[in-house]
């Protein structure tokens, strides 16, 4: 079993519904929650990050974990086609693993006019 | 801006070549971290550096090396190219205060032929 199961897609759609992107772990020890938005050709940027449980909202984006159930998950309000892009799930366990992350497969976002 | 750059966008080379791929960034961050992008497999860590001179092995690292002499400069080394190592390479950085805050860098797709 990996240790980060993320649902590749792609999924796609219109310009103005709510996204929701989802993740589940297994370890219980992974303490801190990330998401990352990829464009095209780019390397990964840091979008939202939580931890322990519960939500966190910034514009447009709130990240929420559920740690009982091991789930995390990202809503997108209002998407954009400027939204398009591969988002990545990543856990960290904290303490001494010097911001080692385990990353999920990704998924592809499109959002169309 | 943090910037972290990657010596080269596109590498070509021969099976059994050594292979340098070079990433440098301008942050002073202490830890720097080499993964590559596959499809369908997401992000995993090849190696990882929270010092100078210090390394960790990720969760791929069988037929990579790395060095880091200076804190800015993290190498990834390919020691005899094989075809599967074909992929794309993504260096980051993060700093100790928030180490799980990685910057990447652009890229370098390396094919292997």
């Amino acid at each position: 079993q990996k240790e980060v199961e993320q649902d590749p897609g792609p999924l796609s759609v219109p310009e103005g519904a709510i996204v929701s992107l989802n993740c589940t772990y297994s370890n219980s020890a992974f303490q801190y929650f990330m998401w990352y938005r990829q464009y095209s050709r780019k390397g990964p940027e840091l979008l939202m990050y939580t931890y322990s449980s519960g939500n966190k909202e910034d514009g447009r984006f709130t990240a929420q974990v559920d740690k009982s159930s091991k789930y995390i998950s990202l809503f997108i309000r209002d998407s954009q086609p400027s939204d398009s892009a591969t988002y990545l799930c990543a856990i960290n366990a904290g303490g001494t693993s010097y911001g080692k992350l385990t990353f999920g497969q990704g998924t592809i976002l499109t959002v169309h006019p | 801006d943090v910037k972290v750059t990657q010596s080269s966008r596109y590498l070509v080379k021969r099976t059994g070549e050594k292979v340098f791929l070079e990433c440098v960034q301008d942050m002073d961050h202490e830890n720097m971290f080499w993964y590559r992008q596959d499809p369908g497999l997401g992000l995993r860590l090849i190696y990882f550096s929270y010092d100078v001179k210090m390394k960790e092995k990720g969760d791929i690292p069988e037929g990579y090396s790395v060095s880091r002499e200076k804190k800015e400069r993290f190498s990834l080394i390919l020691e005899s190219a094989s075809t599967n190592q074909t992929s794309m390479y993504l260096c980051a950085s993060s700093p100790n205060v928030l180490p799980y805050e990685q910057y990447f860098g652009p890229g370098t797709r390396l094919t292997v032929t």
